[in-house]
């Protein structure tokens, strides 16, 4: 069973607009993880925050945490068509330990027109 | 440097039958995981390797099996194939003491008809 759910399942986007994905999961984390996939490919990691974070960059990435609420939301400013992908997120529970088991959302579908 | 390789990339098999996918890690790397990810689907965990044992299992039946080599590299076998077994199977390798991240291989693609 799927640990979280992205909000929205798609999004449609004209190329340099900002996108925002949205996470929410059940169980206390470890950390949450945000991969990217081009057509049913591999992952790709793009940012991990921890559960003591509330908010990271990178490029131009922003990852925000809210365990309070047990949600996420992953920025992608200045979008790009290469940007088009599907992007998920992922935690790793607590009880995961060290065995650093990844539980991943359903996934929103990205698709940034040029 | 090579990065997490599966073979094959494409796989159709029968039901009833069974199945062995291939993984080797990037190089460094001595943790071996499997997802199964369906159609539309996020990645769904099915098992962990580390120093040759299965440390840790999603909800899998135990049809789904796996093994890892002193090289690191693993398999996992399918056996009495179902349709539902469909699926998009992914490789991640990391290192037991080192980052979080994980590192994804490109998948291997299995048909059951």
């Amino acid at each position: 069973s799927q640990q979280g759910e992205e909000d929205p399942q798609a999004l449609s986007i004209q190329e340099g607009e900002n996108a925002t994905m949205n996470c929410s999961y059940k169980t206390s984390i470890n950390n949450l993880q945000w991969y990217r996939q081009n057509s049913g490919r591999g992952l790709v990691h793009l940012i991990l925050i921890r559960s003591n974070e509330r908010e990271k960059h990178s490029g131009r990435l922003r990852v925000t945490l809210d365990t309070s609420k047990k949600s996420s939301s992953l920025l992608i400013t200045a979008s790009r068509a290469a940007d088009t992908a599907s992007y998920f997120c992922a935690t790793e529970p607590l009880s995961s330990g060290s065995a650093r088991q990844l539980t991943f959302g359903s996934g929103t579908q990205l698709t940034v027109l040029p | 440097d090579a990065g997490v390789t599966q073979s094959p990339t494409h796989l159709i098999k029968t039901r009833g039958q069974q199945v062995t996918l291939r993984c080797s890690p990037k190089s460094g790397h001595d943790t071996v995981s499997w997802y199964q990810q369906a159609l539309g689907q996020g990645p769904q965990f099915i098992f962990q390797y580390y120093e040759e044992e299965e440390r840790q299992r999603g909800n899998f039946p135990d049809r789904f099996s796996g093994h890892q080599f002193p090289n690191y590299s693993s398999e996992l076998n399918v056996n009495a194939l179902l349709l539902g077994d469909s699926a998009l199977y992914l490789c991640a390798s990391s290192l037991r003491a080192g980052r979080v991240e994980q590192y994804f291989g490109p998948g291997t693609r299995l048909t059951v008809t």
